[in-house]
């Protein structure tokens, strides 16, 4: 069964530090990776994806995610955290199984403390 | 370009009842999506039309349908509500039927089912 899970449900870090939100997922076809950031009382705004190409990936707001195929894995970075960045994340993979679906992983909350 | 509305903002109903939510895409894009946000949980597909014919569907009941119209906004409807039916309900719109462009999204329509 496809699936996505999102290591740690609230991550806390100090502004300036590294920021890393961890997902792994589980598909029997080739995933397309996208992370999302949700603020409150908001829709999802896209960050970043993968489909084809380079496995590193750059998106809005300094972040970047990796899609490594042997760990199953395409966890989001940022190399200093700023306020502005405290929000909920969301790791989703879209599969083509003979029809197009979206899966969302539950989430994760980030914390900034200044 | 404006982005993806969607109507009402926030709707109250009676167990058993039914109920129509709306949602206009971004300008151009051809694709529409409906997920379901339960409080503290990621966004759970519900289904996609790609030029009014459905295209993808997750695991969700026939009670649980839609349209997308000539002009690409769409409807989720909703029959015999439960109590479980209360919601964040989110549509999002995305320029190709693969989605893999990502997905641009509508800050919801919260549904409280009594």
């Amino acid at each position: 069964a496809q699936s996505v899970t999102q290591l740690g449900s609230h991550v806390s870090v100090s502004e300036g530090a590294l920021v890393l939100l961890r997902c792994n997922y589980s598909s029997s076809v080739p995933p397309y990776l996208f992370w999302y950031v949700q603020y409150p009382n908001q829709g999802l705004q896209l960050l970043l994806k993968y489909t084809t190409g380079a496995t590193l990936v750059k998106g809005i707001n300094g972040f970047e995610a990796e899609f490594k195929k042997s760990e199953t894995s395409f966890h989001l970075t940022k190399p200093s955290a700023h306020m502005s960045d405290a929000a909920e994340y969301f790791c989703a993979v879209t599969l083509n199984t003979g029809g197009f679906k979206t899966i969302f992983g539950a989430g994760t909350r980030l914390f900034v403390k200044a | 370009e404006t982005g993806v509305t969607q109507s009402p903002t926030h709707l109250i109903k009676t167990r058993g009842q039914q109920v129509t939510l709306r949602c206009s895409s971004q300008s151009g894009h051809n694709t529409v999506s409906w997920y379901q946000q339960a409080l503290g949980q990621g966004p759970q597909f519900i289904f996609q039309y790609y030029r009014e014919e459905e295209n993808g569907r997750g695991n969700f009941p026939p009670r649980f349908s839609g349209l997308q119209f000539p002009n690409y906004s769409s409807e989720l409807n909703v029959n015999a509500l439960e109590l479980d039916d209360s919601a964040l309900y989110l549509c999002a719109s995305s320029l190709a039927e693969t989605g893999l462009e990502g997905y641009t999204f509508g800050s919801g329509t919260r549904l409280t089912v009594v």
